[in-house]
């Protein structure tokens, strides 16, 4: 059974550093991996989808990195902003399961002015 | 494009009433999903409609959920009778899967946050 953990389950930094968004998964048979923004009281909007065969993907000051080997995908945020705080959270879908999203908790992020 | 449209957007019931929430996915997706978000938690997969089949409700608790999509379009997520634990935000989403664009990209309404007291 596939199962996402996403560490730490909360973040506070500074603004303008660069930080790291960890996502883990147990099972590396996977099609897609997605990492999904939620602003309080909002739905979720899509940031980054790397498919299975690619290693990366980037835009503007977001790049996702994806390792099936590990089953580890990092979410990297160049010189964040305020408006960076959300909550962030990973998913991954399967071929074998209708192509469902399996989601971690998320990663509540803060950044300090 | 307009995006994955969902109302209400906030519903306050007391347990054992009855609630509907509707949404009306991205024009020309066949695929609909319906997730229970729990405050701190990742959404849960209610169920999934491919056009207006059901592809998989194994996590909707059938004694009081109930969702129907009659026309492969807009669809509603009804519960009845509430219970205090339904108190949660009910995500909608939609995907378009086409030989060209098999990429299951699915993109979300903004939410029905529901209170049961």
């Amino acid at each position: 059974k596939q199962e996402v953990t996403q560490i730490p389950a909360a973040l506070s930094v500074p603004e303008g550093e660069n930080l790291v968004l960890n996502c883990s998964f147990t099972d590396s048979a996977i099609y897609n991996l997605q990492w999904f923004r939620q602003d309080p009281g909002k739905g979720l909007t899509s940031l980054l989808l790397i498919q299975s065969s690619q290693r990366e993907q980037t835009s503007g000051r977001l790049n996702a990195s994806l390792d099936k080997s590990s089953g580890r995908s990092t979410l990297y945020i160049a010189a964040s902003q305020p408006g960076d705080s959300a909550t962030y959270l990973c998913a991954v879908s399967k071929l074998d399961s209708n192509y469902q999203l399996i989601w971690g908790a998320g990663t509540k992020l803060i950044i300090k002015p | 494009e307009a995006g994955v449209a969902q109302s209400p957007r906030y519903k306050i019931i007391e347990k054992r009433q009855s609630v509907a929430f509707w949404c009306n996915p991205i024009s020309g997706h066949a695929t609909l999903y319906w997730y229970q978000q729990i405050l701190g938690q990742g959404p849960k997969l209610l169920i999934q409609f491919q056009n207006n089949g059901v592809v998989d409700d194994s996590q909707l608790p059938k004694d009081r959920f109930s969702a129907e999509r009659l026309k492969g379009v807009d669809s509603t997520l009804k519960i009845q009778p509430a219970k205090l634990e339904d108190s949660a935000v009910y995500l909608c989403a939609s995907s378009l899967e086409s030989d060209r664009a098999p990429i299951y990209e699915q993109y979300f309404g903004p939410g029905t946050r529901l209170t049961v007291t």
